[in-house]
């Protein structure tokens, strides 16, 4: 499976737009990029999905490059509730049923105010 | 609708004793995963249901752990006898369909062990 880089931790202040940006050098043909977020005391939360250009919801938009060796997750106007860790992670097609998910050490975002 | 529960949320065990977490998925996903961070680690996956059958249980620690499904409702992870690297949060997860369900998977707050 795609192994995923991102940074440790980054810093931001509220208001402001956040990208993220996780590689995935080795993604396979068949391979989605999601994001998760978790809060301290919860289990991850699924934030976003995306296999080619862009994708946006209501919480996040993201960036996939025509190679799809990266992609940028962004988050529009943080504010300090979006305090958290963000795991990129590549995940095969539904066709699949392998269902295990492989977390990183994630992307710890800090707001400050 | 109701998310997925997990109960207790804390447990603390003595060492060689035995504990078993549930979990309750959504009503009507058939995938239910478990998933453990021990401290400092990241999030490891331990098995994979579908409906009451293990699909994959390639990352469950040892045999001290077992997981149940029965009915294909709720879930069980029984630990015993308990050791000290037991400790961590214990996380379970369901979802529609394994892989890339549009709504990614959804994911408990976790079960807190702590073996002593």
């Amino acid at each position: 499976l795609a192994k995923t880089t991102q940074p440790i931790s980054m810093d931001s202040y509220e208001g402001q737009e956040v990208n993220i940006t996780c590689s995935h050098n080795n993604i396979a043909t068949n391979d989605y990029i999601t994001w998760y977020q978790q809060f301290p005391s919860q289990g991850p939360r699924f934030i976003i999905q995306g296999y080619k250009t862009k994708v946006t919801n209501e919480v996040a938009s993201l960036f996939i490059p025509a190679d799809r060796k990266s992609s940028t997750l962004s988050l529009p106007r943080v504010s300090l509730s979006d305090t958290a860790v963000y795991y990129c992670l590549v995940v095969p097609d539904g066709g699949s049923t392998l269902g295990r998910l492989y977390f990183g050490r994630g992307t710890q975002l800090t707001v400050w105010p | 609708e109701a998310g997925v529960t997990q109960f207790p949320s804390h447990s603390v065990i003595e060492k060689g004793q035995t504990v078993t977490l549930r979990c309750d998925p959504i009503s009507g996903h058939d995938n239910l995963y478990w998933y453990r961070r021990v401290m400092g680690k990241e999030i490891k996956f331990l098995l994979h249901f579908v409906k009451e059958s293990k699909q994959d249980e390639s990352g469950m620690p040892n045999n001290r752990f077992l997981a149940e499904r029965t009915g294909g409702t709720y879930s069980t992870l029984k630990v015993q006898p308990a050791e000290l690297e037991d400790s961590g949060v214990y996380f379970c997860a369901s979802s529609h369909r394994p892989g890339t369900d549009n709504y990614g998977y959804t994911f408990g707050s976790g079960t807190r062990l702590t073996v002593v």
